[in-house]
């Protein structure tokens, strides 16, 4: 079946921009994570939602980090006003809410 | 502040050695996982422990959890160039759902 997926791919964006980066998860699973990813880095977590709620906010950096997730599937993470330091590769997980967290193959964000 | 700390950061070893990666974690813990990423791509999962004394195996790797000692192992077993990636251990603290990572074993094989 098809996995998590995320788009776009890439994103090159000037400092001060506005950036919506998009996940889809697996098709039935109820939780869906946000990471990021700095070069030569282990993920850091971000924000977590069980169905349409954030469970979990605590890894969102500061408040141009926003996120949604309206009808418990897809889920938008929004950026505003980046900066350079926001560049990094964001990963989406999906799970079932047990334990197991699948992830998709990231957004790279490149902030100019 | 919890921490997820693995050792080494980077191996290089030769085809058919074993070695061992070793990840401690400073908080109570009922999962530990390991992820596997090859350059430019997401993280594979490749194992969840789930409770003290658990092992598990999957080909040429083997992992384990001590969860008294908050210490995981990852063991390869005679090891082969396909193995060549980064091997992330992560954590999901007690009584969540949120996953810390450690920085990474960059493991190289060569022949």
């Amino acid at each position: 079946g098809a996995g998590v997926s995320q788009t776009p791919s890439n994103k090159v964006t000037e400092k001060g921009k506005y950036v919506e980066l998009r996940c889809d998860p697996i098709s039935g699973h109820t939780a869906l994570y946000w990471y990021r990813q700095s070069l030569g880095q282990g993920p850091e977590f971000l924000i977590y939602f069980q169905g349409t709620g954030a469970a979990d906010d605590s890894g969102l950096p500061n408040d141009r980090f926003f996120a949604v997730r309206p009808e418990g599937s897809v889920s938008t993470l929004k950026i505003q006003r980046t900066e350079r330091g926001d560049s990094a590769v964001y990963l989406c997980a999906s799970g079932t809410g047990s334990y197991e967290q699948y992830f998709g193959p990231g957004t790279r964000l490149t902030v100019t | 502040e919890l921490k997820v700390e693995q050792n080494p950061l980077f191996l290089s070893m030769q085809e058919g050695k074993n070695y061992t990666i070793y990840c401690n974690y400073s908080t109570t813990s009922d999962r530990l996982y390991w992820y596997r990423q090859d350059p430019g791509k997401s993280l594979e999962s490749l194992f969840v422990l789930l409770s003290n004394g658990a092992v598990k195996q999957e080909g040429r790797l083997m992992a384990s959890l001590d969860t008294k000692a908050r210490l995981s192992t990852l063991h390869i077993t005679a090891a082969v160039h396909d193995l060549s990636a980064t091997y992330f251990c992560a954590v999901a603290p007690y009584n969540t759902d949120k996953l810390i990572f450690g920085t990474g074993t960059r493991l190289q094989v060569f022949p």
